[in-house]
């Protein structure tokens, strides 16, 4: 009965590489969210989708792609992957119809890049 | 990029002392928002205010809304060794946007 899932928890790969997370919400919320969590604990907005629209997009490269085929789920794919993109990913969500703007995180996933 | 700066970085205290922490900016922020993070975790949201002014608790863990609306503290009552995480301020610009600005966060350690 977990409320906002992501998949895998941790993920390590080589340089180059092209990678994706999974995330779920399960608790009927309408708008979900990718974050960026740096190695200083610095939280960062990257995307975010509301009905399966694009509706925030905070200069990300353009090698991660998000992807929302329905309203329950948003994933993140990375092509190239650098080094830099080394950090701890979280999904959020949020119901934008109830007027509220609190997000509910998943548990992470530890993108390791060597 | 809008900002917001957290005080203090890092604590350390003793079981049953008080803490109190605080996020200010120089933007007016529609709401406001305090986060929990513990390791290894997503950030849990402790606390979200909506108006100026608006004092809001939630047992031991107290947060208000500053009149100004450019900052917001948060207060934890007679701390215990299940409070050490990360404590972060989260705030929004204009109200049901989405876009979550995230201050740089508060350790708290506790010592029993």
């Amino acid at each position: 009965d977990t409320a906002v899932s992501q998949t895998p928890k941790y993920l390590v790969t080589q340089m180059g590489n092209d990678k994706s997370i999974k995330c779920e919400q399960n608790l009927g919320h309408d708008t979900m969210y990718w974050y960026k969590q740096d190695s200083k604990k610095f939280l960062k907005i990257m995307f975010s989708y509301n009905n399966k629209e694009l509706i925030i997009n905070e200069t990300v490269p353009n090698r991660f792609s998000p992807k929302s085929p329905d309203k329950a789920h948003l994933n993140l794919h990375i092509n190239s992957l650098e080094l830099g993109d080394s950090a701890v990913y979280f999904c959020a969500s949020s119901s934008r119809l109830a007027g509220g703007d609190e997000q509910f995180f998943g548990p992470g996933t530890r993108l390791t890049v060597l | 990029g809008q900002q917001l700066n957290q005080s203090p970085q890092s604590m350390f205290i003793q079981e049953g002392e008080d803490v109190s922490m605080n996020c200010t900016s120089s933007s007016i922020f529609n709401t406001w928002l305090w986060y929990k993070q513990d390791p290894g975790e997503g950030p849990v949201l402790l606390i979200a205010l909506y108006k100026a002014g608006e004092l809001t608790s939630n047992g031991r863990l107290t947060a208000q809304f500053g009149i100004t609306r450019k900052d917001s503290f948060l207060n934890i009552s007679a701390s215990i060794p299940s409070d050490v995480g990360i404590y972060f301020c989260a705030g929004q610009l204009k109200s049901n946007t989405g876009k979550l600005i995230f201050g740089q966060g508060t350790t708290l350690q506790v010592k029993p």
